[in-house]
């Protein structure tokens, strides 16, 4: 049921590109994607409704393929603010009731 | 203060003793979630209210846990006689709207039961 990250974790030199991907076994109403550095609140990224849309935020893109029920976040020329844990959080419904992924670590290093 | 605010940050317990976990959402938020995040884990859903009303306390892992939202705005999350295994940070959210929409977290409160 709890969503499947990919790659656990990935290691990038400033200005590397990098994809994270999300996968769910179930029909999915929305993504949400989240970062998380240790210690402090998780701060929301973007979210995606059913129906393949593509959004982006500054260098950081993200699709939603309602068919194959995955998720990709891209993140382009990496900063080092970058670093911290990404997670996908998976809405079934419209209730805003979130399943959330594992998590998967990025570290940007200069 | 326009985040989402929870208090205490740190509460130590020992086994036994009940805690209550409060959670000031943004101002007009409609909906507030609870979540539970063990180290290392993503954070997993214990209950959401929209308004004053609890729409779904699926997440709660037993009957010691229960939350309330009486006014509609702030939350308290409370857990009678602890456990070691409640020991995680217990996170809350909110979100503008009713369902569906981003949802904006606090700090969490970090329970560690002795």
């Amino acid at each position: 049921q709890q969503p499947v990250q990919s790659p656990q974790a990935v290691i990038l030199r400033e200005g590397e590109d990098a994809v994270i991907n999300c996968s769910s076994s179930k029909a999915l109403y929305s993504v949400h994607w989240y970062r998380q550095k240790h210690g402090e609140a998780p701060v929301f990224l973007m979210i995606l409704l059913k129906g393949g849309e593509q959004k982006g935020h500054e260098k950081i893109s993200a699709s939603f393929n309602e068919k194959k029920q995955q998720s990709s976040l891209y993140l382009t020329a990496s900063q080092l603010s970058y670093s911290g844990t990404y997670f996908c959080g998976f809405g079934r419904s419209n209730t805003g009731k979130l399943i959330f992924g594992q998590g998967t670590t990025l570290q940007v290093k200069p | 203060g326009a985040g989402v605010s929870q208090s205490p940050r740190y509460k130590v317990a020992k086994r036994g003793q009940d805690v209550a976990l409060r959670c000031d959402p943004i101002s007009g938020h409609v909906s507030l979630f609870w979540y539970q995040q063990a180290l290392g884990q993503g954070p997993e859903f214990l209950t959401y209210f929209q308004n004053e009303a609890q729409l779904d306390k699926s997440g709660l892992p037993s009957d010691r846990f229960f939350a309330e939202r009486p006014e509609g705005s702030v939350s308290t999350l409370k857990i009678q006689r602890t456990q070691q295994e409640d020991s995680a940070v217990y996170l809350c959210a909110s979100s503008l709207v009713a369902g569906g929409g981003e949802q904006y977290f606090g700090p969490g409160t970090r329970l560690t039961v002795t």
